[in-house]
C-alpha cells in the first residue's frame, strides 16, 4: 500500500526559530520521490523541495531542508529562521512507479511574532 | 509558470445536475492529474491522464469521469453532483522532463453542490 502519513495537523513557532514537519511514508517501490508542497491562505500549491529515493545527501533549497531517513521511512521538512509569511499548510507527497502522488493530510503552521 | 489554467474558478451547483470542470496547459505536458481537497483528508486523486485518450483512475473516482481528446486540455465530469463533491478541485501537470518530476498545480476550483 502506498501511504503519507503528517501526524501533526498544527504547529506553532517563534519568527526566526527553526521548526520541523513531520512526515512519515509507506511504499514498496524501490524507486520513489518526496515532496513537500506549501499552501498559503490564498489556496495555490507551491512546491518547496524534492528527496529521491536513491539521493545520498538530503536535499536543501534556501531555509528548507529534508531530513531523509530512509530505514525509518521518514521525510521530514525543516523550516530554518522562520518567518510571519510561512504561515501556511504544508503536504508531504510521494511519487511513486507510473508518475502517481500520494499527499498526506497537511499540517498547518503559524510563526508567531 | 507552468502555465496551468482551470476554469471556472468557482461555481454554485444543485445536486443532480452535471457539472464539468477544466484544466488547460501550454506547455504539452503528458501527465496531467485532477484531485480534490477537503478539510482532514490533504489531496486525494480522482483521475490521471499520461496521454491523451489515456487516462486511469485515483483512490477516489466515483461519481468522476474525466476526457482528454487534446494534449493541453483535461476534462473532468460530474454526471450528477452531490452534496458530498462540494470540494476544491486542484489540476496538476508533471514535469517529467526533469529528475525530480514533480508536480505543479492550477490555481484551484471551489465548487458548491447545493
Amino acid at each position: 500500500a502506498q501511504k503519507i502519513t503528517q501526524t501533526q495537523p498544527g504547529m506553532f513557532v517563534q519568527e526566526k526559530e527553526a521548526v520541523t514537519l513531520d512526515c512519515t511514508y509507506d511504499t514498496s517501490d524501490p524507486s520513489y520521490g518526496l515532496f513537500w508542497y506549501k499552501q498559503p491562505s490564498s489556496g495555490e500549491m507551491i512546491f518547496l523541495i524534492y528527496q529521491g529515493s536513491y539521493d545520498q545527501q538530503n536535499a536543501t533549497e534556501g531555509r528548507y531542508s529534508l531530513n531523509f531517513q530512509k530505514a525509518r521511512k521518514s521525510a521530514n521538512l525543516v523550516i530554518s529562521a522562520s518567518q510571519l509569511g510561512d504561515s501556511a499548510m504544508y503536504f508531504c507527497a510521494m511519487r511513486v512507479t507510473g508518475n502517481q502522488f500520494y499527499f498526506g493530510t497537511g499540517t498547518s503552521l503559524t510563526v508567531i511574532p | 509558470d507552468a502555465g496551468i489554467t482551470q476554469s471556472p474558478r468557482h461555481k454554485v451547483t444543485e445536486t443532480g445536475t452535471p457539472v464539468t470542470l477544466r484544466c488547460h496547459q501550454t506547455e504539452n505536458h503528458r501527465y496531467m492529474y485532477w484531485y480534490r481537497q477537503d478539510p482532514g483528508h490533504g489531496l486525494r486523486l480522482i483521475h490521471y491522464s499520461y496521454g491523451v485518450k489515456d487516462t486511469d483512475k485515483g483512490e477516489v473516482s466515483d461519481g468522476y469521469s474525466v476526457s482528454r481528446s487534446k494534449t493541453e486540455d483535461f476534462l473532468l465530469t460530474l454526471e450528477s453532483a452531490t452534496s458530498s463533491q462540494t470540494s476544491v478541485y486542484f489540476c496538476a501537470i508533471s514535469f517529467t522532463g526533469t529528475p525530480n518530476n514533480e508536480q505543479f498545480f492550477g490555481p484551484g476550483t471551489r465548487l458548491t453542490v447545493l
